[in-house]
């Protein structure tokens, strides 16, 4: 069953940082916190992942709370081809992925 | 970044007969494959994993002589919808992990097949 909390739709204006929260209060010590998007009729796309530090790549940032029960997803400059459904997944090393619902972003123009 | 191909992309095929979609990682060697289904509005569920050379492990509630999974190199895994009815359309996405990439395992997704069964 997926370990995660997320909101189900969130919007953003095109241009604007884009924050998604995840919920993960029972994550274990090993496990790590994954984000990955899925765009309409697609296999879901690899964003970030991270166990307890801060992490960023070209695409996003990844913050993590102190306690490792939360994290937000950044997308510093939201375009429009960004709108998608947004997952984050706990799983120890890439072990298995159990998806919960995730949240659906929409960047306005 | 790490491909992986799924193929076909879209079926159709009549009641009873059996669909084989195929699963392949392009430039990595995947030690353990995934499958996934995904119903219109929901979210991917996990049905089996996959690792080279050994029988796929199903998820509770997945009929394994339904989805048969063979995973004969570490490239290449493939899925069998067997005697497909119309309950079973849906689309099917596999997933990839290998282990050459930062030491971190991460999984790689394929496009998805749609399956339609009329």
């Amino acid at each position: 069953d997926a370990k995660t909390t997320q909101p189900p739709s969130m919007d953003c204006a095109e241009g604007r940082a884009a924050n998604l929260p995840c919920n993960h209060s029972t994550i274990s010590g090993n496990e790590y916190v994954y984000w990955y998007r899925q765009i309409h009729s697609q296999g879901p796309q690899y964003i970030i992942h991270g166990l307890k530090n801060n992490e960023t790549n070209e695409m996003a940032s990844l913050i993590i709370t102190e306690d490792r029960k939360s994290s937000t997803l950044i997308l510093p400059h939201a375009t429009l081809r960004d709108t998608a459904v947004y997952y984050c997944i706990i799983s120890n090393t890439g072990n298995q992925f159990y998806f919960g619902t995730g949240t659906s972003l929409t960047v306005i123009p | 970044g790490a491909v992986v191909s799924q193929h076909p992309s879209w079926v159709i095929c009549k009641s009873g007969t059996s669909v084989k979609i195929e699963c392949r990682s392009l430039d990595f060697q995947a030690t353990t494959m995934f499958w996934y289904r995904q119903f219109p509005k929901q979210s991917l569920m996990l049905m089996a994993t996959s690792n080279e050379g050994s029988k796929a492990t199903y998820e509770q509630g997945v009929e394994k002589d339904k989805f048969l999974i063979n995973h004969a190199s570490l490239t290449l895994s493939t899925l069998t919808v067997t005697s497909a009815h119309p309950e079973d359309s849906s689309f099917y996405i596999c997933s990839a992990r290998g282990a050459a990439f930062g030491g971190e395992n991460i999984q790689y997704f394929g496009a998805g097949t749609r399956l339609s069964v009329l």
